[in-house]
């Protein structure tokens, strides 16, 4: 069966600091995988989504990126923090009928 | 693109009672439209969804139908309990996956 991880679980960074998440997905091969964020409330941004090893797309303008550098693995990235970076950074995976499963998420508090 | 309403924002039910969440789409070519829970500090679980060729679907106490020709879904919840308080999400897909903003269930006991 497919699973999915993401880490670290929860992060507290300085204002300035470099980001790292990363996301690795097991069980299936060439998934489409998306960086989702949750800001205060609920709802769901979609950061940037993936199609393939190297393709990325981003959705919305910010100090963020993501890249692809293996099938199954997504990492999202910043140089620069800002304090509006803080929220809760999803990891997911869509199969083959259109079905999105997500990881467990990130919590990022930028200080 | 797509566009996804979601009502209510905010929903509290005695347990025991049932609980709707209404969703309506902008796109008449979606065809896929699942159901997400969410607890506080997870992400989000699939818990139902309904493909464009069905008119409802139940799983025990849970249930979505579609009207089509409405462009609006429903997300029904039967005999609820504490423990199906979260935030639930509804989503379209034709193309990508569009989410609604969330409804906060509270059951109380």
């Amino acid at each position: 069966s497919q699973t999915i991880h993401q880490w670290p679980a929860t992060l507290v960074q300085p204002v300035g600091s470099p980001l790292s998440l990363e996301c690795t997905v097991e069980g299936t091969s060439n998934p489409n995988l998306y960086w989702y964020r949750q800001a205060a409330g609920r709802g769901l941004q979609l950061l940037f989504y993936s199609v393939g090893i190297g393709q990325i797309s981003s959705e919305v303008p910010q100090n963020l990126s993501a890249s692809r550098p293996q099938d199954r693995q997504f990492i999202l990235s910043s140089k620069k923090l800002l304090l509006s970076d803080s929220g809760f950074y999803l990891c997911a995976w869509m199969d083959s009928g259109n079905t999105i499963y997500f990881g467990e998420g990130s919590w990022l508090t930028v200080v | 693109g797509e566009n996804v309403e979601q009502h209510p924002s905010t929903l509290s039910v005695q347990e025991g009672d049932s609980a709707v969440i209404k969703c309506t789409y902008s796109d008449s070519a979606s065809n896929y439209f699942p159901w997400y829970k969410q607890e506080l500090g997870k992400g989000p679980q699939l818990i139902i969804d309904i493909r464009s060729n069905v008119g409802e679907k139940k799983d025990q106490r849970i249930a979505v139908t579609l009207n089509k020709t409405a462009k609006h879904f429903s997300l029904h919840i039967t005999e609820t309990q504490p423990e199906d308080s979260a935030v639930y999400f509804c989503a379209v897909a034709g193309g990508t996956l569009t989410f609604g903003k969330g409804t906060m269930l509270l059951v109380s006991p």
